[in-house]
């Protein structure tokens, strides 16, 4: 059963506290990206990478961080630095990266992560 | 500033009846446009990606249509069904291979 799988579907964070989302695929896809979704906005670009070891900065990277030590694997951790986590966060994936090249982009289910 | 604006915000039609979401853009230069269908609590799924020269694109009873002069999208559903109930998103790939700019969405409501 080939996809993304995200892992929990939901979280609790205290204050001060660091978490980690899991986000593993098997697609053998190069590009994986990180998504946060706020009620009735569009969805913002945390960080994304388009090869082992390496990732760059999207939209909203500041109180996050990644790594991608795996191809099939790229975690996200919401750091206490991040004032305002409550959202909720979609990992992607596409074959290489380019996606100016109608290149399709498959999406996990989600974790929604919430404030205690 | 790259921007994609959707229409309406949320709509409630009757089982069988057909509906169209709008989506207007300012992205520029312009690679390709997107729709998906995001299920509540769910990731969104992809429906339809049209490049400039495509100007309707077809997925079962979803049909979009893009005209690139004039910078709008529009997702027609043709008898609508219990199940597409959802958010339909609009979204637009610029100059950047991994940039892509998202609408809002349109929260669609099939009542029986």
């Amino acid at each position: 059963d080939g996809g993304i799988t995200q892992s929990p579907k939901y979280l609790f964070r205290k204050e001060g506290q660091n978490v980690t989302l899991s986000c593993e695929q098997n697609l053998n896809h190069d590009a994986m990206y990180w998504y946060r979704q706020d009620p009735g906005q569009g969805l913002r670009l945390i960080y994304y990478s388009q090869i082992v070891n390496d990732f760059q900065k999207g939209d909203i990277a500041e109180g996050y961080s990644v790594s991608r030590e795996k191809k099939e694997s790229f975690p996200l951790t919401v750091t206490s630095a991040q004032k305002n986590p409550t959202a909720f966060y979609l990992c992607a994936s596409s074959m290489t990266g380019d996606l100016t090249a109608n290149e399709k982009l498959f999406f996990g289910s989600g974790t929604q992560l919430s404030v205690l | 500033k790259n921007q994609v604006e959707q229409s309406p915000q949320s709509l409630i039609i009757l089982e069988g009846k057909n509906c169209t979401l709008q989506c207007n853009y300012t992205v520029s230069p312009f690679s390709n446009l997107r729709w998906y269908k995001q299920d509540t609590g769910r990731g969104p799924v992809s429906l339809t990606i049209m490049t400039f020269s495509e100007n309707t694109k077809s997925n079962g009873r979803y049909t979009a249509t893009l005209d690139a002069d004039t910078k709008q999208s529009s997702l027609h559903i043709t008898a609508s069904q219990l199940s597409d109930s959802a958010s339909y998103i609009c979204v637009v790939s610029g100059d950047a291979g991994n940039m892509l700019t998202f609408g809002g969405g349109t929260r669609l409501m099939v009542k029986p």
